[in-house]
């Protein structure tokens, strides 16, 4: 069974920076581009970054490009995102996805941007 | 950035009834590989979205053959043949030919 699991969500001010993490299990880690979408409370889903199987490519929408990274430890089956300079309109929930097509979600994780 | 648009954005609907959502891109999604990445996703209330179908009309794994998607180029649809109960939720169709892959506003299925 595919699972994604999400930490690193928490309240912080603006400017400031998080670490999110997501925990891969049930399928073959390293074979998998692997991403993460965003929804803001009450909003629409927004993909923010994608990774490639091997971390060579990256992708990332512009609102959040040179503020976030995306990376992976294949040998964790883990995939991260950095978050800095945050600002307030990056609250969301954070969902870690599997694959391009989105296949897999997992629960999430909140990230609360505000003073 | 391809924009999506969906109507209608609210859907009350008798169970037991046929639903339908229709799906518009502002651009052709037939990528360089003669695929077209046009997905369909579900979200319930209180839960993470879940993935219905992929490439227009392929169902995911485990997905009831009750929903089907078709269309091509710019113009896509989803039904759902009958109405459950389960089906109420949240419907997003999702473009993944061009990054930024972009996501429509959501239809929302109810039971009258």
């Amino acid at each position: 069974e595919v699972q994604l699991v999400e930490s690193g969500g928490g309240l912080v001010l603006p400017g400031g920076s998080l670490r999110l993490s997501c925990s891969a299990s049930g399928f073959t880690f390293s074979s998998s581009w692997m991403g993460w979408v965003r929804q803001a409370p009450g909003r629409g889903l927004e993909w923010v970054a994608k990774i490639k199987q091997d971390g060579s490519e990256k992708n990332y929408v512009d609102s959040v490009r040179g503020r976030f990274t995306i990376s992976r430890d294949n040998a964790k089956n883990s995939v991260y995102l950095q978050l800095n300079s945050l600002r307030a309109e990056d609250t969301a929930v954070y969902y870690c996805v599997k694959d391009q097509r989105a296949s897999y979600w997992g629960q999430g994780t909140l990230v609360t941007v505000s003073s | 950035d391809i924009v999506m648009t969906q109507t209608p954005l609210s859907s009350p609907v008798t169970l037991g009834q046929p639903a339908s959502i229709s799906c518009r891109s502002s651009q052709s999604l037939v990528h360089s590989d003669g695929n077209t990445y046009l997905s369909w996703l579900q979200q319930r209330p209180g839960q993470p979205p879940r993935f219905l179908i992929y490439k227009i009309s392929d169902r995911f794994s485990g997905v009831p053959d009750r929903f089907s998607g078709s269309g091509a180029v710019t113009d896509f649809t989803l039904k759902i043949s009958r109405v459950e109960a389960e089906d109420v939720g949240i419907y997003y169709c999702m473009q993944a030919t061009q990054f930024p892959f972009t996501f429509g506003p959501g239809t929302k299925v109810e039971i009258k």
